[in-house]
């Protein structure tokens, strides 16, 4: 069966960096693209990024745009965030999610149990 | 970016009632729309996708509906089950797509 298991959250000082990764399992990660949606503390989700199933095409939320990068290695499939310059907007819990399409549709059928990234000083 | 408002934003309701959500889009979105349950301490799981086709696996008392700018999810029956809190999203202006508020769903 499908399986994203995110691993690499933890508290973060503000200013800092963090990388979090997102093993998968159960299905073919190189024919999907992936994303990565945050959800705030007892809020609503918010997209953060995506990439293409050959990993030639990213792109970002505006909020996270020149801060953030989202990677992929198919050879050992694995999503990863590198996330710089951090600050306690940031604080969430960080999904991956699976694509519905290896053109991205933007609907998410699989989730992670997600990750979270808490930024305090 | 385009605002999705949902509404109510919570429910109660009984076992057996009928249930309709409902997700405004600030424009047209033609039927890019997809929705989401959600319960405590878990992720967000696909339920209707394109408005109206169901995730292999939801259960068919689950039906979506609209186009534009209004779409509704309806449960025909409501379930034990069904308790939490549903996300509309609009996958329209990719990559800006953008999710509503949530409905808290209790039984």
């Amino acid at each position: 069966q499908v399986q994203l298991v995110e691993s690499g959250g933890g508290v973060v000082q503000p200013g800092r960096s963090l990388r979090l990764s997102c093993a998968a399992s159960g299905f073919t990660f190189s024919n999907y693209a992936m994303h990565w949606v945050r959800q705030a503390p007892g809020r609503g989700l918010e997209w953060v990024a995506v990439i293409s199933s050959d990993g030639t095409n990213k792109f970002y939320a505006d909020s996270v745009k020149g801060r953030f990068t989202i990677s992929r290695d198919n050879s050992k499939n694995t999503l990863s965030l590198q996330m710089n310059s951090l600050t306690a907007e940031d604080t969430a819990v960080y999904y991956c999610a699976r694509d519905t399409s290896v053109v991205a549709s933007y609907c998410f059928d699989y989730w992670g149990q997600g990750t979270l990234v808490p930024v305090s000083s | 970016d385009i605002q999705m408002t949902q509404s109510p934003s919570s429910l109660s309701a009984s076992v057996g009632d009928r249930v309709t959500i409902t997700c405004r889009a600030s424009q047209s979105i033609s039927i890019y729309l997809n929705w989401y349950q959600q319960k405590p301490g878990n992720p967000p799981k696909l339920l209707i996708y394109a408005s109206s086709s169901l995730q292999s696996g939801v259960p068919s008392r689950f039906r979506g509906s609209g186009s534009g700018t209004d779409f509704a999810l309806t449960i025909s029956s409501l379930q034990v089950e069904d308790f939490g809190t549903y996300f509309c999203q609009q996958s329209y202006s990719n990559p800006r797509v953008t999710f509503g508020g949530g409905t808290k769903v209790e039984i």
